[in-house]
């Protein structure tokens, strides 16, 4: 089945980056694009941007431009998600979620599968 | 970017009652393509229903999407105890998704 599976918790300081993974199986890794969602405490789900794994173009939202980068590793079917210059309100729990739908018929679509959250902490 | 606003925040019903659940956009969502998700304590986001209408493999049929445009409801016809929840909004008619901020359906 298809399944998304994302590393472990992290704690960091305001100003240094994370790097979250998401190993993807069950499917082809290169025919859907990866998103990235967070939740902050308490907040909506947030989309932060998505990367075509096939050729690796990128799409971000304006709300994280600059301090998101969204990366892939075809042979692992893998997909990262690095964020920098961290800030409390960074502190978050952040999901790889997949479209339905893939890329040769659309880049977005209804999210599913989702994985089980990585929860970011930032604090001094 | 599309801002999606759901209503009420907080929805108070008891087990058997009918809900129904908001969401309205700040401008046209292409082609109705909207979709609902539930989320429970400590669980990522569940996919309920898709094209505004169309329900998502597994999910019971008391669940039902409707609505086009700017305007968009959620109802569940009769609440089970494990429907109290909270429940997302999601709009992909855009490359910039968005999300709605939730309606709390809690048990009265």
């Amino acid at each position: 089945q298809v399944q998304l599976v994302q590393s472990g918790a992290e704690v960091k300081k305001p100003g240094a980056s994370v790097k979250v993974s998401c190993k993807a199986s069950g499917y082809t890794f290169t025919s859907y694009t990866m998103h990235w969602v967070r939740q902050a405490p308490g907040q909506r789900l947030e989309w932060m941007g998505w990367i075509n794994t096939g050729n690796g173009n990128t799409k971000y939202s304006q709300n994280f431009q600059g301090r998101v980068t969204i990366t892939r590793d075809t042979s692992a079917s893998t997909a990262y998600m690095e964020l920098s210059s961290l800030k409390s309100e960074d502190t978050a729990i952040y999901y790889c979620t997949r479209p339905h739908l893939p890329t040769v018929i659309t880049p977005v679509s209804w999210f599913d599968p989702w994985g089980q959250g990585t929860l970011v902490t930032v604090s001094s | 970017e599309i801002v999606l606003t759901q209503s009420p925040g907080t929805l108070s019903l008891s087990p058997g009652e009918r809900a129904t659940l908001s969401c309205r956009a700040s401008q046209s969502v292409s082609s109705n393509y909207l979709s609902w998700y539930q989320q429970k304590p400590g669980q990522a986001p569940r996919l309920l229903i898709y094209d505004a209408s169309s329900r998502a493999t597994g999910i019971p049929d008391r669940f039902s999407g409707s609505g086009s445009g700017t305007d968009f409801t959620l109802t569940i016809s009769r609440l089970e105890p494990e429907d109290f929840a909270v429940y997302y909004c999601q709009q992909y008619g855009s490359s910039l998704i968005t999300f709605g901020q939730g309606t709390r359906l809690e048990i009265k």
